[in-house]
């Protein structure tokens, strides 16, 4: 069975960076072809992909969010971290790690983060 | 960045009959779609990947078609269950994008 779970601080200030993990069973991250990735839901709002880490270490990001994202991967710990740097009230929202094969298939019930001073 | 246009917002329906929500992409993306539900207070569920293949446990009232821009997520038969939000996603080309979604309801 996979699962996956998000942690991290729920409630951040404007300029503060964001520093989520997503610990994960069921499934490795140094199988072939596997990816673990991030996608975020404002509330009421649709979803967002972010960002994606491979199994071979490749990483992807949205492009206007590059500069602010970082996506690393611990394998021996079945983790993957997403940092956010610059963090602004708009970036409120439910935060999800989901694993990808093709599309993604398993996800995590998601953390509301709220952005506020 | 390849945008999902998903119809219609809002789709009102009854239990028992049948659902046709749209997906259609800014440009081809072949088969490489898939649909999500999602209800409240939940993560998304994948149903439908590469356009038409029904994802592990999903009931066979569910049903993907198209190829190249235009896609279509079908539902048979309404269950009570069913009412939720659908999502759009392609993998065709990066960055990763989702439709905006179409709320199924009652």
């Amino acid at each position: 069975q996979i699962t996956l779970k998000e942690s991290g601080p729920t409630l951040v200030k404007p300029t503060q960076t964001l520093t989520l993990t997503c610990t994960f069973s069921g499934f490795s991250l140094s199988t072939n072809g596997v990816g673990v990735g991030w996608i975020r839901q404002p509330p009421g709002k649709a979803l967002e992909w972010l960002a994606i880490i491979y199994w071979n270490g490749d990483e992807y990001y949205w492009p206007s969010l590059k500069d602010r994202l970082t996506i690393t991967k611990d394998t021996s710990k079945n983790q993957v971290v997403l940092t956010m740097t610059n963090m602004d009230p708009v970036d409120t929202a439910t935060y999800y790690c989901a694993q990808r094969r093709l599309f993604f298939d398993s996800w995590g019930q998601g953390i509301l983060v709220s952005v506020s001073s | 960045e390849i945008v999902l246009t998903q119809s219609p917002a809002s789709l009102s329906l009854s239990p028992g009959e049948r659902a046709t929500l749209s997906c259609r992409a800014s440009q081809s993306i072949r088969s490489l779609i898939a649909w999500y539900q999602q209800k409240p207070g939940q993560p998304p569920r994948l149903l439908i990947y590469d356009a038409s293949n029904r994802a592990t446990g999903i009931p066979a009232r569910f049903s993907g078609s198209g190829s190249g821009t235009d896609f279509s997520l079908a539902i048979s038969s309404l269950e009570p269950e069913d009412f939720a939000v659908y999502y759009c996603q392609q993998r065709s080309s990066w960055p990763l994008t989702f439709g905006q979604g179409t709320r199924l309801e009652i």
